[in-house]
């Protein structure tokens, strides 16, 4: 049984450029989500993705934007980059219910110059 | 609205016991967690409780709950250097809109093992 793989693990962008992250689920999990984690914070939701397309959102921007692939793969993309968008964003798969918890990635650590 | 409230450090000789602590205001939570994370790490799920129980045991581990203060614990028993970490309290809230669901995470505690 395979985790979840997230990939770039380090990305350094630019203000004002795009960047896409991309996430593989957890063997049999059908749903994804997204997390923000801010250094010395805990994760803050971003949305979720259930069937491909987005079941509940965060208070995130419209420049927050996310895809799920049929095989529940998932990338979150981020356009128009600030300083604070700055820090290490966690996707979590899971059943459809997610009650005996979420399977995470190690993240994608982001830092906006 | 959801919040969840965590002392922020923990420090501990080894083989003695811990306990972190949480506070969730959500009444309506069906599912809480805890997580771990160690530097440079994602969040491990070490343990889960339905709001229906008042504890939950396995291994080393112990989770208590107190609905009517809104109150968490997980106690960790013989505590190992290897436990030093930051652990995470999440509680799951009820449904959103297009029906998922998401979890409300503390702002973690920082767990010290000292020898």
């Amino acid at each position: 049984e395979t985790g979840v793989t997230q990939s770039p693990t380090h990305l350094i962008k630019t203000r004002g450029q795009q960047v896409t992250l991309r996430c593989s689920s957890q063997s049999g999990h059908n749903t994804v989500s997204w997390y923000q984690q801010a250094l010395g914070q805990g994760p803050q939701f971003i949305f979720q993705y259930y069937r491909e397309e987005e079941n509940g959102r965060g208070n995130f921007p419209p420049r927050f934007s996310g895809l799920q692939f049929p095989n529940y793969s998932s990338e979150l993309n981020v356009n128009a980059l600030e300083l604070d968008d700055s820090a290490l964003y966690l996707c979590a798969s899971s059943f459809r219910t997610g009650w005996d918890g979420y399977t995470f990635g190690s993240g994608t650590r982001l830092t906006v110059v | 609205g959801e919040d969840v409230e965590q002392s922020l450090f923990l420090s501990v000789r080894e083989g003695d016991s811990s306990v972190i602590n949480c506070t969730y205001t959500d009444s309506s939570s069906t599912y809480l967690y805890w997580y771990k994370q160690e530097p440079g790490a994602g969040l491990q799920l070490l343990t889960y409780i339905f709001s229906n129980m008042d504890m939950k045991q396995d291994q080393r581990l112990t989770v208590l709950l107190n609905k009517k203060d809104k109150h968490l614990s997980l106690r960790i028993a013989d505590t190992q250097t290897g436990d030093s970490a930051i652990y995470f309290c999440a509680e799951k809230g009820p449904g959103l809109t297009g029906g998922g669901n998401k979890l409300t995470f503390g702002t973690g505690t920082q767990l010290k093992v000292e020898l």
